[in-house]
Order: structure tokens, then C-alpha cells, then sequence
């Protein structure tokens, strides 16, 4: 099976900007989940769907955002990014299939934002 | 909100010497994962230990779980050069359905 896949790689944007980043799961997944990770605050959850429906989310504004298509791929919007937007954003996807006692996650390479 | 600890936040060692790193939560879990991630990358699932497992082990990783105490240790034994990286734990917190992340150990295995 093809792992997570995460595009863009990089990206260097300036403030004020807005991005999106997309993911695709790995197939038959059907949750996907987003991550920020800088080197002060770690590794922070955004945000999880599930079946094109958001099921969590975590501490962050409203500029971030996120959506799951049909397909399960998904993408998050950043807009009016801030210096402290710049983090290795990473997505995770798992299979849930009904109540689950674990969520192993499987995770992409991340792509790495940058802003100006 | 940080769930896991782990300690040390560095930890250096040589080529076949054991690594143990250690993790503490806050609150009640439904399992406690650990992670490896090289350099910036995405993270690797390592291993998965239920709230009612005591131990786990998985080729050279070895994995304890004290709910009473809410702590974890991870043991690598004979490490490698290969084993240099970051090493997280998560848990994934009873009635919720995502991972609570420590700030993780750097682990540098010198040949």
C-alpha cells in the first residue's frame, strides 16, 4: 500500500498570505488527522475528520481550518498567516472502523511552511 | 495541551548500549503509543501498549505501562547508529478519539 502522501513539501509564503496544504490517507482509511509541530510547542493536533465530517479539533484560531472530500483526502487553509504559522505540518491517517480501542496513525512526511 | 512528558529531553549514549526513555501523563488513557521521528520528518508508529497491558515487546523495543503511577518506559536494546532520532509518546485519552503528544527525547546513538 502507498503510504501518506503530503504535497506541497515545502512552502514559503509572507504574512498575511493564506495557504493550503492537502493530504491523501492511505487507502481505505477513513480518518485523517493534522498536526503542527514547532520546536517550542511540539507537536499540537488541528484537527481530525472522519467520513468528510470533523469529529475534533484542537486549541487553534479560526484561520486554521481544514475539509475531507469524498475520497478521504484532505486539505487545510491557513489564511492571514503569522510569522508563528511557520511549523512542520504533518497529517496522520488511520482506519476506524466502528468503536476502536487503539488509532495506530500513520503519518506523512509533513510539509514544511515557512513564512516571511 | 502537552499530555505526555518524556525524560530525559536528550540522551546520548554508544553502539550496543541499552536507551530508556520515559514518559509521564495526566490522565486517564485508553493506550499509550510511542513514536520515532528522524530528523523533521513524519512520525513512525513503534509500538502500542493497551491501558491493560502491563509490557509489550517488539524486536529490540521493549515497553512498560504503570497506569497507577501514569508512566511509560521505552527500552531500546543493543541500539544502533539507525535508532538516532526523536522518540514521542502519545496517548490516546479515554472517550476521545486522537493522540495527546510529549515533547519527545532526542536520542543520539554514536558509532
Amino acid at each position: 500500500k502507498a503510504g501518506v502522501t503530503q504535497t506541497p513539501r515545502y512552502l514559503i509564503k509572507t504574512r498575511g498570505q493564506q495557504v493550503t496544504l492537502s493530504c491523501s490517507p492511505i487507502s481505505g482509511h477513513r480518518s485523517v488527522s493534522w498536526y503542527q509541530q514547532t520546536p517550542g510547542q511540539g507537536l499540537q493536533f488541528l484537527f481530525e475528520y472522519f467520513s468528510e465530517t470533523q469529529r475534533n479539533k484542537g486549541n487553534f484560531p479560526g484561520r486554521f481550518s481544514g475539509r475531507q472530500f469524498s475520497n478521504s483526502r484532505s486539505e487545510m487553509n491557513v489564511s492571514t498567516l503569522e510569522l508563528g504559522d511557520s511549523a512542520l505540518y504533518l497529517c496522520a491517517s488511520s482506519f476506524r472502523g466502528g468503536v476502536t480501542s487503539y488509532n495506530e496513525q500513520f503519518f506523512g512526511p509533513g510539509t514544511r511552511l515557512t513564512v516571511l | 495541551s502537552q499530555q505526555g512528558e518524556e525524560d530525559p529531553q536528550a540522551l546520548s549514549i554508544q553502539e550496543g548500549e541499552n536507551a530508556t526513555m520515559n514518559c509521564s501523563y495526566k490522565t486517564s488513557i485508553n493506550n499509550l503509543q510511542w513514536y520515532r521521528q528522524n530528523s523533521g520528518r513524519g512520525l513512525v508508529h513503534l509500538i502500542l501498549i493497551r491501558s491493560n497491558e502491563r509490557e509489550k515487546h517488539s524486536g529490540r523495543l521493549r515497553v512498560t505501562l504503570d497506569t497507577s503511577k501514569k508512566s511509560s518506559s521505552l527500552l531500546i536494546t543493543a541500539s544502533r547508529a539507525a535508532d538516532t532520532a526523536s522518540y514521542f509518546c502519545a496517548t490516546l485519552n479515554s472517550g476521545y478519539s486522537t493522540l495527546t503528544f510529549g515533547k519527545g527525547t532526542m536520542l543520539l546513538v554514536s558509532p
